[in-house]
């Protein structure tokens, strides 16, 4: 059974880039049946879609992230990757990577537990 | 607009039915599915395609879509279903998506 777990540093200074991982244990980031996503939740906040991409590498943005985000896949470590760069302290948040399931209508059927980012100097 | 509208609170008591509404012009065109958040925990997928239970979701779970509303039902609520509610939808055009603003379910 697929399980995702998101890995990166805890604390990011303001103007910095934020770098998180997120890898894939237990299944294969190489299929056609998914899109892998990242999704965050501010403290007491509700859940934001940060952006996909497709193992092939094509990314698809929320606009009003996109130009800030950077999205990857490594597909010989069976991971994924999401960069925000010049972050300030509205990025501080619970980040999450999951599976996009295209024949569950688009549903994220798998999350990763979560990892806090706190954006501080 | 690309928003999602929910109620920010509803209560029902041990038992009985609540259903959760989801708002906004995407679902004219996209089905949603719906996420229960528990406190401190990631969300976990309960229904997808308008009336759809993953694996191990109860089927006291169950949904429902007309026009721009969706419709997330617990029938026979129970204690564990308190929780966080999220609706979420696709963009099709564009392969983007959007959550609801999320609905906090009390079970007294």
């Amino acid at each position: 059974q697929l399980q995702l777990q998101e890995s990166g540093p805890g604390l990011v200074q303001p103007s910095q880039t934020l770098s998180l991982t997120c890898t894939a244990s237990g299944g294969t980031i190489i299929s056609s049946s998914y899109y892998w996503g990242w999704i965050r939740q501010p403290p007491g906040e509700g859940l934001e879609w940060i952006g996909s991409i497709y193992y092939s590498g094509s990314t698809y943005y929320n606009p009003s992230l996109k130009s800030r985000v950077t999205m990857s896949v490594d597909t010989s470590k069976n991971q994924f990757s999401l960069k925000l760069s010049s972050v300030t302290a509205a990025d501080t948040a619970v980040y999450y990577c999951a599976r996009v399931t295209i024949y569950y209508f688009y549903g994220m059927d798998v999350w990763g537990r979560g990892t806090t980012v706190s954006v501080s100097s | 607009s690309s928003e999602l509208t929910q109620d920010p609170a509803v209560s029902v008591a041990l038992g009985q039915t609540v259903r959760i509404t989801c708002q906004g012009d995407s679902l004219r065109s996209s089905y949603a599915n719906w996420y229960q958040q528990q406190p401190g925990q990631a969300p976990v997928l309960v229904i997808y395609g308008k009336d759809n239970r993953p694996s191990g979701i109860p089927d006291r779970f169950s949904g429902s879509s007309s026009g721009n509303t969706a419709s997330l039902t617990i029938t026979g609520a129970q204690a564990e279903d308190e929780a966080d509610y999220y609706c979420n939808s696709r963009d099709s055009s564009a392969n983007h998506y959007v959550f609801g603003t999320g609905t906090k379910v009390t079970v007294l």
